[in-house]
């Protein structure tokens, strides 16, 4: 199936940890994004890559460190989990030039 | 401030009826707008695309309209079913390659 997929789809971990979660697209996309959906359901960017180059950088905390291996993955690695970190994460992509973005499934953090 | 807001409260509405939601924004011209749609536990998915020298763009049952002097955009989904409750997302674009969303707004067609 041609999508963009995450892993993993559900995340329970303790305030203080470190984490990372995986996006992959298999859409020939170059350009990709990370999401935070919050629980009053406000989706609001965090970074975007392109070409595997940082384009977006929102006002996010350091702990969040986005890496991109290549054009078809962005990961997102969070240091020292924080009761807020609680939320739905989703990775979107699509190609420069084009408006349409295609969205992941999300990933449920929960930080306990 | 940038703002784009959408109704809050959910839409209930009898199937058969045509669905009107309301994306407002305010502090910015969008060169176009995005429409979304979001279903429980899962990611947004594209429904439309109005660009700001359109007024009306059609796709099967949905319409959308974009009005810049009013700031507005309007999502109308004629002869609703139940199939179509989620909630639906605008999305102006904001420049600088980004995109911002609303809240959204839930719908509810009941049979």
């Amino acid at each position: 199936d041609t999508a963009v997929s995450q892993t993993p789809k559900y995340l329970v971990t303790q305030m203080g940890n470190d984490k990372s979660i995986k996006c992959e697209q298999n859409l020939g996309h170059d350009t990709m994004y990370w999401y935070k959906q919050d629980s009053k359901k406000f989706l609001k960017i965090m970074f975007s890559y392109n070409n595997k180059e940082l384009i977006i950088n929102e006002t996010v905390p350091n702990r969040f460190s986005p890496k991109s291996p290549d054009k078809a993955h962005l990961n997102l690695h969070i240091n020292s989990l924080e009761l807020g970190d609680s939320a739905v994460y989703f990775c979107a992509s699509n190609k420069q030039g084009q408006e349409t973005q295609y969205f992941g499934p999300g990933t449920r953090l929960l930080v306990l | 401030s940038q703002k784009i807001e959408q109704n809050s409260e959910a839409l209930n509405i009898q199937e058969g009826k045509t669905a009107t939601l309301t994306c407002n924004y305010t502090n910015y011209s969008p060169a176009y707008l995005q429409w979304y749609r979001q279903d429980p536990g899962r990611g947004p998915v594209f429904l439309l695309l109005i660009r700001e020298n359109e007024k009306e763009k059609r796709k099967e049952r949905l319409k959308v309209t974009f009005d810049t002097t009013l700031k507005q955009s309007l999502f109308h989904i004629t002869a609703s079913q139940p199939a179509d409750s989620a909630t639906y997302l605008c999305a102006p674009y904001t420049g600088f390659q980004k995109l911002v969303f609303g809240t959204g707004t839930r719908l509810l067609v009941s049979p």
